[in-house]
């Protein structure tokens, strides 16, 4: 079974800050993982994804996130936020075999203050 | 091209009611997935298809939820009877692939169950 822990459900930066959103995942085999985004009264947006090529990942809107096997580690990072940044951040993993579940962490709430 | 779409947008009821929500997938799209959100936590899977077979409904609540794909193309989720630990908001997502592919998500229907 999968599983992933956001640590820290919400976070507040200041606009051109570094933004640090931590998530940690659990598997049993190896992972694929996830990082959506979901703004208000809207569904979720992928942001980027690991899938066992480059564990440097580069997403949409400037944001990246880099796959530690030894820490169990995939933490989405914005060298410097902007305030259309606002809004839910979900980690997510999958197993490696087909049909497998996409399971979410419980998500992380980013202000972005002027 | 069009997103997944999501009808109705919004719902309220009265507990032991019943109520349906439709979603049609993107076009092509052969693997569809129901989600319920619940405020302040991350989507669960209640039930994946493919094509027009169930792949994952081991979180479906089978006493009083259902789904089905008839066609392989749209679905329709049926709650009978709700209850107040129902309310959420259910998201529907299709992906072209099972596993690494992307999700795409709609923009979800809102039950509030009074």
């Amino acid at each position: 079974a999968q599983s992933v822990t956001q640590l820290g459900s919400h976070v507040s930066v200041s606009e051109g800050a570094l933004v640090l959103l931590r998530c940690n995942y659990s598997s049993s085999v190896p992972p694929y993982l996830f990082w959506y985004v979901q703004y208000p009264n809207q569904g979720l947006q992928l942001l980027l994804k690991y899938t066992s090529a480059a564990t440097l990942v580069k997403g949409i809107n400037g944001f990246e996130a880099e796959f530690k096997k030894s820490e169990t580690s995939f933490h989405l990072t914005k060298p410097s936020a902007h305030m259309s940044d606002a809004a839910e951040y979900f980690c997510a993993v999958s197993a490696k075999t087909s049909g497998s579940r996409l399971t979410f962490g419980e998500g992380t709430q980013l202000t972005v203050n002027p | 091209e069009a997103g997944v779409a999501q009808s109705p947008r919004y719902k309220i009821i009265e507990k032991r009611q019943s109520v349906a929500f439709w979603c049609n997938p993107i076009s092509g799209h052969a693997t569809l997935y129901w989600y319920q959100q619940i405020l302040g936590q991350g989507p669960k899977l209640l039930i994946q298809f493919q094509n027009n077979g169930v792949v994952d409904d081991s979180q479906l609540p089978k006493d009083r939820f259902s789904a089905e794909r008839l066609k392989g193309v749209d679905s329709t989720l049926k709650i009978q009877p709700a209850k107040l630990e129902d309310s959420a908001v259910y998201l529907c997502a299709s992906s072209f692939l099972q596993g690494a592919g992307e999700l795409f998500f709609g923009e979800g229907s809102r039950l509030t169950v009074l």
